[in-house]
């Protein structure tokens, strides 16, 4: 089955800097590859997600880049501010096949300001 | 007002005694699903479901069981309970398996 791998496990970075997280997946199967922002304390919610048919997809300071061939996919924070201090998770699934969806461990990123 | 909504939000009970979990949403989604959440380890899919009376094993199934009997109702059981499945639980929906729209938990305590 699907295996997502999520590095780091931790990620702190300074007010004004750029954050990336990466991910990889084993399944070649998986053709959609969301990115989710737990802040303390709450549930999580989707902050931006990409198909395997895009290779890069931004929305305002967050971007996702996927490389299919290496099988793994990116989210890059820029201008980081204090509020985007959370747990972020990467997670992939086959949408069509087994419809499963597995997650990363999750980041946690801490914004110094 | 779109809502996922889940019950209890915590619980602590004993080992053995049969609690079920209540996960509701009025979005008209096909897919609902659980996962456990525990520290380091992320997000872990339990069960799935495609649609009434449509199930499937996630990662971890052991010790739960599911049932889908109406669309918008997708309710946990843990029919003999181990301190081992004290957890932070959550309900979502989605369309297919894509946007998941979480409730808030349940924190599950099993003494």
């Amino acid at each position: 089955g699907e295996n997502v791998e999520q590095h780091p496990s931790t990620l702190s970075v300074q007010e004004g800097d750029s954050a990336v997280i990466k991910c990889t997946y084993s399944d070649s199967a998986s053709n959609y590859f969301p990115w989710y922002k737990q802040e303390l304390g709450k549930r999580p919610q989707l902050i931006i997600d990409i198909r395997s048919n895009v290779g890069e997809k931004k929305d305002q300071r967050i971007a996702v880049t996927l490389n299919k061939t290496a099988k793994h996919f990116s989210l890059h924070i820029t201008e980081t501010q204090p509020e985007d201090s959370a747990v972020y998770f990467c997670a992939a699934s086959n949408q069509g096949g087994s419809e499963k969806l597995v997650f990363g461990k999750g980041t946690k990123l801490t914004v110094n300001p | 007002e779109a809502q996922v909504t889940q019950n209890p939000r915590y619980l602590i009970t004993v080992t053995g005694k049969k609690l079920t979990v209540t996960c509701s949403q009025n979005m008209n989604h096909e897919y609902m699903s659980w996962y456990r959440q525990d520290p380091g380890l992320g997000l872990r899919q339990i069960y799935y479901s495609m649609n009434v009376e449509v199930t499937d094993k996630g990662d971890v199934p052991e010790g739960y069981k599911v049932s889908r009997k109406e669309k918008r109702n997708f309710p946990l059981i843990l029919e003999s309970p181990s301190p081992n499945q004290t957890s932070l639980y959550f309900c979502a929906s989605s369309l297919r398996a894509d946007t998941q729209y979480f409730g808030p938990g349940t924190r599950l305590t099993v003494l």
